[in-house]
């Protein structure tokens, strides 16, 4: 079976951009969460979608936003881009309360310049 | 707020040496526990959870996880490390809200493996 996969690998973007970065929850998963982890630090929690209804936002700003799909993938968009935006991108899925095991993808390398 | 420290930023042992991994959290019930690995560059991989019941779990690759509910502790542990354990071990909790599955992570520990 298919992990989670996470779209594009490595991105270099200019501050100001904007950029969309994509997640394909494993197979049956109706949970999709975003989470950014800055070199040297655990990762932080940004959003988590079930069924296409937000069901939790971290402490970020209105910068970013995320959608989730009927077919359970998720986007993750960032508008205004700055350079304390350069971070490993986390998606995670999972099947949802009472059962809340994530997996993770490999992740989206983000580099603001 | 709630929150997860992992004391040891960085620890070092030799191949074949047993290990722990400390893991404290702040919570007043008890939340769902984890531990991942991370090697440089990717994405993580979840070894072990405690959910509910027997307190001690085992998971991937030879390890193992202790609940204790008095010190509020998680701590990981392996008889006998290989050069391949090499990597940052985050632990983290789920306080399930509405449905709200965050995972608030630890600051990750370091772990060194020398011959």
């Amino acid at each position: 079976d298919a992990g989670v996969t996470q779209s594009p690998t490595h991105l270099i973007k200019t501050r100001g951009q904007h950029v969309t970065l994509r997640c394909s929850p494993i197979s049956g998963h109706k949970s999709v969460s975003w989470y950014q982890q800055v070199l040297g630090q655990g990762p932080q929690f940004i959003f988590q979608y079930y069924e296409k209804e937000e069901r939790g936002r971290g402490n970020f700003p209105d910068r970013f936003s995320a959608r989730q799909f009927p077919n359970y993938s998720s986007e993750l968009n960032v508008n205004a881009l700055l350079l304390g935006d350069s971070a490993l991108y986390l998606c995670a899925s999972s099947l949802g309360v009472p059962n809340p095991e994530a997996f993770f993808g490999q992740g989206t390398r983000l580099t603001v310049v | 707020a709630q929150s997860v420290t992992q004391p040891d930023i960085h620890i070092t042992v030799s191949e074949g040496a047993s290990l722990e991994l400390r893991c404290n959290y702040s919570y007043g019930a008890t939340p769902y526990l984890f531990w991942y690995v991370q090697s440089p560059g990717q994405g993580l991989q979840l070894l072990l959870k405690y959910f509910s019941g027997d307190t001690l779990v085992q998971g991937i690759k030879g390890f193992e996880a202790e609940f204790k509910r008095s010190q509020s502790s998680f701590n990981l542990r392996k008889p006998s490390v290989h050069w391949s354990d090499a990597a940052e071990y985050f632990c983290a909790v789920v306080i399930s809200n509405f449905g709200n599955e965050k995972l608030t992570f630890g600051t990750g520990t370091r772990l060194t493996i020398i011959p």
